[in-house]
C-alpha cells in the first residue's frame, strides 16, 4: 500500500516557467512533510519542508502548498532554471512513530533552456 | 565539515556472497536511518538505529538483512547470501536528535549490483 502518491512521474518545463509537483497522503498521523531533491549519483538533499499547521511555505523560488482537509501538498518551483533539473521526492513522517520517512516515487523534472 | 559518508560507493557481489555497507553519520549525529532505492522508485525505509540500539526495523526484510550501529565506528548494513533482487541503491541518513521532524541528512549511497 503506497502511503504517499506523487505525480507526475516526469515533467518537462521551459526555462522561466513554473514547475508543479503534487503529492497525496493517506495516513492522517503524518505531521511533517519534507521535499527532497536528488541529482544523478547523489543522495537526496532536503529542499523545503512544511508542517500541517500552515497552508503555505516559501523559500526563495520554492513554495509548498498544503491542504490538510484534502490530504494533499504540492511543490511549486517558480522561474524554473536548467539547474533545477533533478528528481524530486515528497515525503512524510509521523512524529509519534519510530520509523523513517515515507517517500513518494519521485518526479523527474527537466527544465529546457 | 564532512557530511554523511558511505562506503563503498559501488559494490559488486555474486549471488550467495555477503555485502557489507558502511555509514558514518555527520559529526555530532547519533541517529541513523537506512533506506533502499530500487530503480525508478522512491526510497523505502528499512531501519532506524541509535548508538548500540535498533529503534525500529519494520522495513527490514526478515531474513538475510541485519544492521548495527556500535558505540564506536560506523553503522553497518549487512546482507547475507545476496540475491539479484537485492541490487539497489542503499542510502543512510543521519539526524542529531530523536525529534521526528529533525532534518535527516543523506549520504551519497552505495550502489549494490548482484551478478
Amino acid at each position: 500500500q503506497q502511503q504517499v502518491k506523487q505525480s507526475p512521474q516526469s515533467l518537462i518545463v521551459q526555462k522561466g516557467g513554473i514547475s508543479i509537483i503534487n503529492c497525496a497522503y493517506e495516513n492522517t498521523a503524518f505531521d511533517y512533510f519534507p521535499w527532497y531533491q536528488q541529482f544523478p549519483g547523489k543522495g537526496p538533499a532536503l529542499l523545503i519542508a512544511i508542517r500541517p499547521d500552515v497552508s503555505e511555505k516559501k523559500e526563495g523560488r520554492f513554495t509548498i502548498s498544503f491542504n490538510k482537509s484534502a490530504k494533499q501538498f504540492s511543490l511549486h518551483i517558480m522561474d524554473s532554471q536548467p539547474g533545477d533539473s533533478a528528481t524530486y521526492f515528497c515525503a512524510a513522517i509521523n512524529e509519534g512513530g519510530a520509523d523513517g520517512l515515507t517517500f513518494g516515487k519521485g518526479t523527474h523534472l527537466i527544465i529546457q533552456p | 565539515n564532512a557530511g554523511v559518508m558511505q562506503n563503498p560507493r559501488h559494490l559488486v557481489r555474486r549471488r550467495g556472497q555477503e555485502a557489507r555497507l558502511r555509514c558514518s553519520p555527520m559529526k555530532g549525529h547519533s541517529h541513523v536511518y537506512w533506506y533502499r532505492q530500487l530503480p525508478e522508485e522512491g526510497l523505502k525505509f528499512m531501519v532506524y538505529l541509535q548508538k548500540e540500539n535498533i529503534i525500529d526495523e519494520s522495513g527490514m526484510p526478515k531474513e538475510r538483512f541485519s544492521a548495527e550501529f556500535p558505540k564506536e565506528g560506523p553503522s553497518i548494513l549487512r546482507i547475507q547470501q545476496v540475491v539479484r533482487g537485492d541490487s539497489a541503491a542503499y542510502f543512510c541518513a543521519s539526524s542529531s536528535s530523536d525529534v521526528r521532524e529533525e532534518t535527516q541528512y543523506f549520504g551519497p549511497g552505495t550502489r549494490l549490483l548482484v551478478l
